[in-house]
C-alpha cells in the first residue's frame, strides 16, 4: 500500500545513455513534483505537474523532460547523461490544487549514478 | 542564495532530553513552513507544519516554534528517543506559490542511550 512509488530505486549508466524513471501515487493527489538530491545533500525542485499540466519548471536542463500520462503518473526523462546528474531524484504529490499549505509526500528515491 | 538554511549539520543529543533543531530563512514571502523527517535511503516523511500566522504548533513530542522577526523557526522534540535518530530537513513555502517548497540541507539527529 505504498503511497508514493518510485521505480528504479538504483539506477547505473554509461554517460550519454537516455533513462527514465518512474513514479506512481495512489493517493487521489492533484499535484506530483521531481526533486533532486546532489552530493552536498540539497534537496531542490525541478518541476511539478497539477493534473498534467506544467506548473513549475526550475531551471533545470531540457535534457530533463517530465511526462505526466494521468495525474496519478509522473515519469522522468533523462536524455544524453552526464556526470553531474548523479544525484537522488526524489518523487512527490500533494493535494494541492484548491487546497493551500499542504504537506507534500515522498517517494523513496532513485539513485542515479552516472559512470 | 540559500533560502533556507540548517546551519549546524549534525546534533547529538541523549536519549529523554530535548532535542532543539534550528532552521533561519531570509525570503519574507515564506508563510508555510514544514519539517520533514528522513531516514537512510527513504524518501523524507512530513513531521510537523505551522503558519505564519501562528508562532507555536504542537504534536505530540514534537513543537515547532515560529519567530517571524527574527526570520527563525524551530523544532523541538522532547522527549528524545532512539528513533528519532534520523535528518530532519526545514522547508518553506511562499504565499502564491505553495506548491513550491524550498528545502534547508538537514541536520542530523542522533539520539543515543
Amino acid at each position: 500500500d505504498t503511497a508514493v512509488s518510485q521505480t528504479p530505486k538504483y539506477l547505473v549508466t554509461q554517460m550519454g545513455n537516455d533513462k527514465s524513471i518512474k513514479c506512481e501515487q495512489n493517493l487521489g493527489h492533484d499535484t506530483m513534483y521531481w526533486y533532486k538530491q546532489d552530493s552536498k545533500k540539497f534537496l531542490k525542485i525541478m518541476f511539478s505537474y497539477n493534473n498534467k499540466e506544467l506548473i513549475i519548471n526550475e531551471t533545470v536542463p531540457n535534457r530533463f523532460s517530465p511526462k505526466s500520462p494521468d495525474k496519478a503518473h509522473l515519469n522522468l526523462h533523462i536524455n544524453s547523461l552526464e556526470l553531474g546528474d548523479s544525484a537522488v531524484y526524489f518523487c512527490a504529490s500533494s493535494p494541492s490544487g484548491t487546497v493551500t499549505n499542504q504537506p507534500q509526500h515522498f517517494g523513496d528515491g532513485t539513485r542515479l549514478s552516472i559512470l | 542564495d540559500q533560502q533556507v538554511k540548517q546551519n549546524s549539520p549534525s546534533l547529538s543529543v541523549q536519549e529523554g532530553r530535548i532535542s532543539i533543531l534550528n532552521c533561519d530563512y531570509t525570503n519574507s514571502m515564506f508563510d508555510y513552513f514544514l519539517w520533514y523527517k528522513k531516514y537512510p535511503a527513504e524518501g523524507p516523511t512530513f513531521l510537523i507544519s505551522i503558519s505564519s500566522i501562528k508562532d507555536k504548533n504542537e504534536d505530540g513530542r514534537f513543537t515547532v516554534f515560529l519567530n517571524k522577526s527574527a526570520k527563525h523557526l524551530s523544532l523541538h522534540i522532547v522527549p528524545s528517543q532512539p528513533g528519532d535518530s534520523a535528518v530532519y530537513f526545514c522547508a518553506a513555502s511562499a504565499l502564491g506559490d505553495t506548491d513550491k517548497l524550498i528545502f534547508g540541507t538537514g541536520t542530523r539527529l542522533q539520539v543515543f542511550p
